[in-house]
């Protein structure tokens, strides 16, 4: 069984803060690293796929880094609303039958 | 919108009975997955299949089989359910030819509740 690690847990910011997020993976066996983002009572969506080593994506305030050698990705919220308040959830993929091995997410509250 | 149905959403059912839960995919893609989420674990894969009739397991397939005897339908079956299997169970696929390697698309998850 993979070990993929998020942190914190939980976090609990004021709307316009700025927040980040870490998903540690295995350094070997990389396909892809995956970010979700998983709202109450809906189903998880995908916020980036991330293959390449230093990756960088955006997406409006959101934006995501990649080390697949150090096996660790940062997910990056802007000016925190209180609209981002969700499970964020990052996915380790080795490529083979396109299966995904989940972290157990973090949790973010965004406050007014 | 993916196009992935399930059903039912929501059942409360005793232990030691048969359940099936149902996925069902209008654009017939070859993967379809089957999650399970608690609290503390995330999600969890339970099966998947890559085409009808082809399935394998998952990290927690004891206690659950799989039938995919169409394209569009994943049928995930709990033989005899126990109190352990209460969860929320979440349909995924990926979409055939996308961009973004392996990206899941979710259904809107099914709760089972096994008194």
């Amino acid at each position: 069984i993979l070990n993929v690690e998020q942190s914190p847990q939980s976090l609990h910011v004021q709307e316009g803060d700025s927040t980040n997020f870490t998903c540690s993976f295995p350094s070997s066996n990389f396909y892809a690293l995956h970010w979700y983002r998983w709202e109450t009572a809906k189903s998880p969506e995908a916020l980036f796929v991330m293959t390449l080593n230093g990756d960088e994506k955006k997406k409006g305030r959101i934006s995501a880094t990649l080390n697949t050698k150090e096996g660790y990705s940062y997910l990056y919220i802007k000016g925190s609303q209180p609209e981002d308040s969700a499970t964020y959830l990052c996915a380790f993929h080795t490529g083979t039958a396109s299966k995904l091995t989940f972290g157990t997410g973090t949790r973010l509250q965004v406050t007014l | 919108d993916a196009g992935i149905t399930q059903s039912p959403r929501h059942k409360v059912t005793e232990t030691g009975t048969p359940v099936t839960l149902r996925c069902h995919q209008t654009e017939n893609h070859r993967y379809m997955y089957w999650y399970r989420q608690d609290p503390g674990h995330g999600l969890r894969l339970i099966h998947y299949s890559y085409g009808v009739k082809d399935t394998d397991k998952g990290e927690v397939s004891d206690g659950y089989s799989v039938s995919r005897s169409k394209t569009e339908d994943f049928l995930l079956t709990l033989e005899s359910a126990t109190s352990s299997q209460t969860s929320v169970y979440f349909c995924a696929i990926i979409r055939d030819g996308q961009v973004a390697p392996g990206e899941l698309f979710f259904g809107e998850g099914s709760r089972l509740t096994v008194l």
